[in-house]
């Protein structure tokens, strides 16, 4: 059975930093799409990142803040946030998406707060 | 990036009503097109990936279409349980953007 477990959430300061981890089994990182979506408290889903194979991607909110990245040999995605806002605080989601498109796997989520 | 424009933001109905969910691309999509339902303190579920493929063990009361850059979800017959916020989510090119969402309530 697959499995992604978030961790590394919790509390930071405005301006802290935070690096989340995606844990996968039974699911590839390295050869899959791996992406990280917030729901933010009150309002809907946002797509924040991905990594797919050498590539990265950032939604324009968290372009040059947040970094994704991985390390194959634990299976893990990382995503490094810095710079954070009050306005980050929600709860961050892994999300594995086959190659090919047709299957799709979330974390259990972990919650981000930005508050002082 | 890809804009998904999901219609109507809310809507009430009574148990057993149909209701239709609507997203508009900006762009050609194919047929990259999920649709998710999320319920307070749960993980998104996946309903529907590929457009018009449910995923397995949802209710078959939901389906989905596409015609061009427009993708309906349908509840055929509304159930206590699918009180919940219904999103779209393009994956045809990155930023892999969802809709604004739709609440869905029961009268």
């Amino acid at each position: 059975e697959v499995q992604l477990v978030e961790s590394g959430g919790g509390l930071v300061q405005p301006g802290g930093s935070l690096r989340l981890s995606c844990a996968a089994s039974e699911f590839t990182v390295s050869g899959n799409y791996i992406s990280w979506v917030r729901h933010l408290p009150g309002k809907g889903l946002e797509w924040v990142s991905m990594i797919y194979r050498g590539d990265t991607y950032y939604a324009d909110s968290v372009e040059d803040r947040f970094t994704i990245s991985r390390d194959s040999s634990k299976n893990t995605v990382h995503l490094q946030m810095d710079s954070l806002r009050v306005e980050d605080t929600a709860i961050y989601y892994c999300a594995g998406t086959a190659e090919n498109l047709d299957r799709f796997h979330w974390g259990q989520g972990t919650l981000v707060t930005v508050s002082s | 990036d890809i804009q998904m424009t999901q219609s109507p933001s809310s809507l009430s109905a009574s148990i057993g009503d149909r209701v239709t969910i609507t997203c508009r691309a900006s762009q050609g999509i194919s047929h990259f097109l999920a649709w998710y339902q999320l319920k307070p303190g749960k993980v998104p579920k996946l309903l529907i990936y590929s457009a018009s493929t449910s995923q397995p063990g949802v209710p078959s009361r939901f389906s989905a279409s596409r015609s061009g850059t427009d993708f309906t979800l349908t509840i055929s017959s509304l159930q206590p349980e699918d009180v919940a916020t219904y999103y779209c989510q393009q994956y045809s090119g990155a930023p892999w953007t969802f809709g604004q969402g739709t609440k869905v309530e029961v009268k």
